[in-house]
């Protein structure tokens, strides 16, 4: 059975600061979505990351994937108020192509 | 706009009463799931559809049925909700799930609450 791990489950940030954080998975695949869910919202599309070396970045928000380590990283570059939300990475494997999602990652900034 | 479209979004009804949350996509997506989220678990998902009449359970199937007649419409229906259906719910659709980086978009949710 697929495990796809997020840690740490929460993050506080500090302001202009820099962090990363982490999705383990434990089979192989080659696609990984990054979403962010803000409070009592839906989940939004951040990053599609489709093979192994790739990477993409928004803004202040950079992902990345190995694919050999089954790891994805998102890291946050001078962290701001506005990127306070809940970011979730999910991997897609399977002749059915099922994606399944970590538990995801809480952030908060602090001035 | 293209969107995934819900309704409810918000719901309360009482054990045992039947009920249908439905969902549409006009993105021509091939694509239909239907996920559960609840704090500390994520989300998991209930169904999931490849195509008009092809429907799969995902991980969490027990209480729920669903249907896909067209193309568009991916409806859930809970034929006797208990409390432990209480969640928020999630449709998404996708053109192709995994290939050429197509990922879901997802419905704005269904909050349910089963007393």
């Amino acid at each position: 059975e697929l495990k796809v791990e997020q840690n740490p489950l929460f993050l506080s940030m500090q302001e202009g600061k820099n962090y990363t954080i982490y999705c383990n998975y434990s089979t192989t695949s080659d696609r990984l979505y990054w979403y962010r869910q803000d409070p009592g919202k839906s989940l939004e599309s951040l990053f599609v990351l489709l093979s192994n070396g790739a990477v993409k970045q928004e803004g202040r928000l950079m992902a990345s994937l190995d694919t050999k380590a089954r790891l994805s990283t998102l890291h946050i570059t001078a962290a701001v108020h506005d990127l306070s939300a809940t970011y979730f990475c999910a991997v897609v494997t399977g002749a059915n192509s099922k994606l399944t999602f970590g538990k995801g990652i809480t952030l908060s900034v602090r001035p | 706009e293209a969107q995934v479209t819900q309704n409810p979004r918000y719901l309360i009804t009482v054990t045992g009463k039947k009920l249908t949350v439905t969902c549409s996509q006009n993105m021509n997506h091939e694509y239909m799931s239907w996920y559960r989220q609840d704090p500390g678990l994520g989300l998991r998902q209930i169904y999931y559809s490849m195509n008009v009449e092809v429907t799969d359970k995902g991980d969490v199937p027990e209480g729920y049925k669903v249907s896909r007649k067209e193309k568009r419409n991916f409806p859930l229906i809970l034929e006797s909700p208990s409390p432990n259906q209480t969640s928020l719910y999630f449709c998404a659709s996708s053109l192709a799930l995994g290939r050429g980086g197509y990922g879901y978009t997802f419905g704005s949710g269904t909050r349910l609450t089963v007393v």
